[in-house]
């Protein structure tokens, strides 16, 4: 069964420092990934996604993400934090074992940037 | 503007009372989704319909009903038999075709019932 585990529950950055979500993964077979962003009481907007073309993965407003199948992870990094980054992130991973698009999500990151 | 719409965004309801939730989308999609999402967990899906007239109950389907009797509109009512309604509901469309594709989701609806 496909699932996914975000590392952290709360992250807490600076702004102008880097910024890194921990994303691992579980999956019978090749999977495709994605990283949503939540602001509070809004729908989820796509930043990237992964479907097994170039592992590093580059999406909107500078974030990229990097597959690496050794260590079943799929981070999401950004040089430098800027306060609209605050928000949460999901990892999610597609299924296609029950017949149609199923997205099994991560529980969430809830991104913080200070001052 | 192509898009998913959602309305209302706030709905109050007294407990007993079925209430049903909007979902339009114009982006010509065959796949529409209604997750559910609670605080400190990820979303949660309720139902899914790949095609018009036709629906499945996804991981937490008891309680709600569906009806997709226009590709543009994928409605959600929560019964009184949903032993606890309050929480923010998510609609969601994609393609369909045998890979993967990203789902588009609307801004939300959060539902309360006292």
């Amino acid at each position: 069964a496909q699932s996914v585990t975000q590392l952290d529950s709360h992250v807490s950055v600076s702004e102008g420092t880097p910024v890194l979500l921990r994303c691992n993964y579980s999956s019978s077979y090749s999977p495709s990934l994605f990283w949503y962003v939540q602001h509070p009481n809004k729908g989820l907007q796509l930043l990237l996604k992964y479907t097994s073309a170039a592992t590093l993965v580059k999406g909107i407003n500078g974030f990229e993400a990097e597959f690496k199948k050794s260590e079943t992870s799929f981070h999401l990094t950004k040089p430098s934090a800027h306060m609209s980054d605050a928000a949460e992130y999901f990892c999610v991973v597609s299924d296609l074992s029950g017949g149609y698009n199923k997205l099994i999500f991560g529980a969430g990151t809830r991104l913080a940037v200070h001052p | 503007d192509g898009g998913i719409t959602q309305s209302p965004k706030y709905l109050f309801r007294k407990e007993g009372q079925n209430v049903t939730l909007s979902c339009e989308q114009n982006l010509n999609h065959d796949a529409m989704y209604w997750y559910r999402q609670d605080p400190g967990q990820g979303l949660r899906l309720i139902y899914y319909s790949q095609i018009v007239n036709d629906f499945q109950k996804g991981d937490i389907a008891e309680g709600y009903s569906v009806s997709r009797e226009k590709k543009e509109s994928f409605p959600l009512t929560v019964t009184s038999a949903q032993k606890n309604p309050t929480a923010f509901y998510l609609c969601a469309s994609s393609n369909t075709g045998g890979r993967v594709y990203e789902q588009y989701f609307g801004p939300g609806t959060r539902l309360t019932v006292t």
